[in-house]
């Protein structure tokens, strides 16, 4: 079965900061996919960034970059010069072989001050 | 990308009542989800819903309880029948367009509270 972990429930980081947000997962699958979402107070799901199971590379978009480390099973999320803005709930997830469902951890609360 | 739409985007409803929700998306999708989300919590599978076949729940999750019905490739309705308080949640429509593996799509949800 799959799971995913992020054993952090709230962090704290000063705003123009780095921050990194764990996530680690356990799959029996070769292939799989690793999100993480935002969800601000608003509720809305937002996509931050994707990684594949086969990538070579980190991936990154703008702020956010996924630190894979496949032999630990660990997807961490560095976001880089924190704003305000980004003080929200972060989800890692994790999709399975074909994408037929994708599961989440139980997010971590991102607290940006300034 | 697909943009989801879901309607209503949220409800107050009476203990024993049945409210069914709307999700539309602006494209065709090969597959779509139901997520339910708690007061407080992380986002659950509800379901998978099939295109013309009953859709596949999660444990935990039966079908007289949030029966679902997908139409179409763009188009999905979740009832939660028989309401309690337990069932006061945010509803999440969720798509995924069939090779692209590094895109999932959220509806804005709907916040159903149960009296």
């Amino acid at each position: 079965a799959q799971k995913i972990t992020q054993t952090q429930p709230g962090m704290f980081v000063q705003e123009k900061e780095a921050v990194t947000l764990d996530c680690t997962y356990d799959t029996s699958d070769p292939s799989y996919g690793l999100f993480w979402y935002k969800q601000p107070s608003s509720g809305e799901m937002i996509f931050l960034i994707y990684q594949g199971s086969y990538d070579q590379q980190n991936a990154t978009e703008g702020r956010y970059s996924l630190n894979f480390q496949k032999a630990r099973k660990s997807a961490n999320l560095v976001i880089s010069a924190s704003q305000l803005g980004d003080s929200a709930m972060y989800f890692c997830a994790m999709s399975d072989t074909g994408g037929f469902k994708t599961i989440f951890g139980a997010g971590t609360r991102l607290f940006v001050k300034a | 990308s697909a943009v989801i739409s879901q309607k209503p985007s949220r409800d107050i409803c009476q203990r024993g009542t049945s409210l069914t929700i709307q999700c539309q998306v602006d494209s065709q999708v090969t597959m779509m989800f139901w997520y339910r989300q708690q007061p407080g919590q992380s986002l659950t599978l509800i379901a998978t819903a099939n295109q013309g076949s009953e859709a596949t729940y999660e444990s935990g999750f039966v079908i007289d309880k949030f029966p679902i019905s997908r139409p179409n490739l763009t188009f999905s309705t979740l009832t939660v029948s028989n309401m309690s308080p337990e069932d006061s949640s945010i509803y999440l429509c969720s798509a995924r367009t069939s090779g692209n593996y590094n895109e999932q799509f959220f509806g804005p949800g709907t916040r159903l509270t149960v009296l």
